[in-house]
């Protein structure tokens, strides 16, 4: 069974780190993606930041609102993927979830980056 | 970037009615997109990929189409567990932006 599991949410203060886990089991790490996706209280989606296959050189990508200060990596040996937070913002606050990726398709078709399971997601609180 | 904008942000409808949500893109993004939907308390759940294609488990009243710009969710006969926010996202290039999501109930 595909599961993935967040930690280390919690109470940061502005300006501070915090480092969120997502532990995956059921299925091969290194042969998916990984997304974050958070959710501020009561708000809509929104896309944080991909880490991609072994397969594709688990390149990364960020959106522009955590650029610079978000890090994704991933310890396959570990089953885990990570999120380092810093320079915390009060805005930073969401339930942060990590999502696996599936490429599929083919060359006629087009390929296609299926975000298939969701954790259950971890609290992140920005506040003084 | 590519704007995602959803209408309308939230409808009423009755059991058994045909409900179509609208996505919409501000440039064109192929068929590179996804719905989801999120019941009340709930992690958010894939239905639909590639425009039209139903994810495995997902309910056959659910379908999607559109292909470019404008996109659409139906849900063929609505069902009480169908109360949910459901959110396109487009996911060709990053950002992989959601839309603001459309909140269905019950009448």
């Amino acid at each position: 069974e595909v599961q993935l599991v967040e930690s280390g949410g919690g109470l940061v203060q502005p300006g501070g780190s915090l480092r969120l886990s997502c532990a995956a089991s059921g299925f091969t790490l290194s042969d998916h993606y990984i997304d974050w996706v958070r959710q501020a209280p009561g708000k809509g989606l929104e896309w944080v930041g991909r880490s991609r296959s072994k397969a594709n050189s688990y390149s990364t990508e960020y959106a522009a609102s955590v650029k610079g200060r978000f890090t994704t990596s991933r310890d396959d040996s570990k089953n885990s993927v990570y999120l380092q937070m810093n320079s915390l913002k009060t805005e930073d606050t969401a339930v942060y979830y990590c999502i696996r990726g599936t490429r599929t398709g083919n060359l006629w078709s087009g390929y296609h980056v299926v975000l298939d399971y969701w954790g259950q997601g971890t609290l992140v609180t920005v506040s003084s | 970037d590519i704007q995602m904008t959803q209408s309308p942000s939230s409808l009423s409808a009755s059991v058994g009615d045909r409900v179509t949500i609208t996505c919409r893109a501000s440039q064109g993004i192929t068929n590179y997109l996804a719905w989801y939907q999120q019941k009340p308390g709930k992690v958010p759940k894939l239905l639909i990929y590639a425009a039209s294609t139903l994810q495995s488990g997902v309910p056959s009243r659910f379908s999607g189409s559109g292909s470019g710009t404008d996109f659409t969710l139906t849900i063929r006969s609505l069902q009480p567990e169908d109360v949910a926010t459901y959110y396109c996202q487009k996911y060709n290039i990053p950002p992989y932006t959601f839309g603001q999501g459309t909140k269905l109930e019950i009448k």
